[in-house]
Formats: structure tokens, sequence, C-alpha cells
């Protein structure tokens, strides 16, 4: 059975760097099938795609978050990793990471992590 | 970006009665090439990852019980718990893969009346 699981600091102070990775188990993240995504959920609010990767390193992110989204790969480890920059109150949330199917980039979530909650303050 | 939007923000229904949820989307999500339409249902509760309930609209994914279905085309969709258990407390997203940025609806919350 896939396994997802969310590492990473639960403070991060505001201007400094959110970092998080997820650790897959019980199968490769090296698959041609699949993309490895980041999704977010402030507090009372809803689901937002952060970005998401593949095995060979290529790319999606969300143009919201304005450049300030950089997801990595290390398929010897079997995890991926978010940093996202110059953070503020409003990066408070909680962190998912997820698969998902590759169509030409896209797809939908079918194994997602707990989450993690990242609270960003001074 | 492709807003997705869902009605209504909540509802209530009484156990064993019918929940209905709506999703409309900006542009299409159905793929000519294919007839598809991308598009996936999620089942959200307090202190747990989302679960996928549906996806290509309509078909459900392993395991999810058949109460719960999917259909629509195009520009909207519905999603429907045909006789409304305790356990189907939760917030219910829907979602489109048709293109980047990937993007949910609002959400919808359904409680017991």
């Amino acid at each position: 059975q896939l396994q997802l699981q969310e590492s990473g600091p639960g403070l991060v102070k505001p201007s400094e760097t959110l970092s998080l990775t997820c650790t897959v188990s019980g199968g490769s993240i090296s698959s041609s099938s699949y993309y490895w995504g980041w999704i977010r959920q402030p507090p009372g609010k809803g689901l937002e795609w952060i970005g998401s990767i593949y095995y060979n390193g290529s790319t999606y992110d969300n143009p919201s978050l304005k450049s300030r989204v950089t997801i990595s790969v290390d398929t010897s480890k079997d995890q991926f990793s978010l940093k996202l920059s110059s953070v503020t109150a409003a990066d408070t949330a909680v962190y998912y990471c997820a698969r998902h199917y590759n169509y030409v980039g896209c797809g939908y979530f079918d194994y997602w992590g707990q989450g993690t909650l990242v609270t960003v303050s001074s | 970006d492709i807003v997705m939007t869902q009605s209504p923000d909540s509802l209530a229904v009484s156990l064993g009665e019918r929940a209905t949820i709506n999703c409309k989307s900006s542009q299409s999500v159905l793929y000519s090439s294919n007839n598809k339409n991308y598009l996936a249902w999620y089942q959200h509760k307090l202190g747990q990852p989302p679960k996928l309930l549906i996806y290509w609209a309509s078909t459900r994914e392993s395991g999810v019980p058949d109460r719960f279905s999917g259909s629509g085309s195009g520009t909207d969709f519905t999603l429907t718990i045909s006789s409304l258990q305790a356990e189907d407390v939760a917030v219910y997203y829907c979602q489109q893969y048709y293109s980047t940025p990937l993007t949910f609806g609002g959400g919808t919350k359904v409680e017991i009346k």
C-alpha cells in the first residue's frame, strides 16, 4: 500500500523559507505514470494546489504563488520536497503531499499524506 | 485559470435522504479527443486528508460505496449521495485536471439535519 508522509518544521518566521519533504513508501517515485504534488489548506479555507513534480524533475507550479515555489525530487530516497520563500502569515496552512496521474502534467490525486500544519509567526 | 464554483456552500440532509452537490467550471473540462471529463470529487473529513471518491466525472474509486455517484459533462457536474449516512458528514470538493493550475471548488459542507 502506497504511503506518503510529510516532514518539516511546524513553525516558520515571516520572510523566511518554508521547507517540507514528502517521503514515499510502498512504491517507487520513479514511475512514468504519476506526478507528485503539494496542496495546502489555510485554516477555514479550501484546497489550493501548489505544484507538482515528475520523477525526471519536470515541474508545474501555481502562478498565484508568484515564483516563490521550488519543488525538487530525490529518486534515490523516494522523496520530493517543497520550498516556499518569503513566507507571510497568509502561508499558514496544512500542507499535503499527494500523488496524481500524469495526463500531460495534470491528474486527480489518489494518494495523500496525512498533512502537516505549518504556522508562519515570529 | 479554470475557476470551479460549488453550490451550495453547505447543506443539511436527513439520514437516508439524498444529498446533491453542484460544481460548475468556468470553461469546459471535456476533452473532445477522448470524450472524457477531467473532473474529480473528494471527501474531506476533519483531521484527515481528502479522499478521492470520483474521477472522470463519474468513475467511482475502488472501495467507495455505490451511494456516491457523479454525473455531468462540459461545465456542469453533480455529486449525489443517494442515501446519506452518518459517516458521510464531511466537506466535499470538486477538482478539474484539464489544465494547470489544477483548481478545486470552494467546498460544500454536508451535515445531518
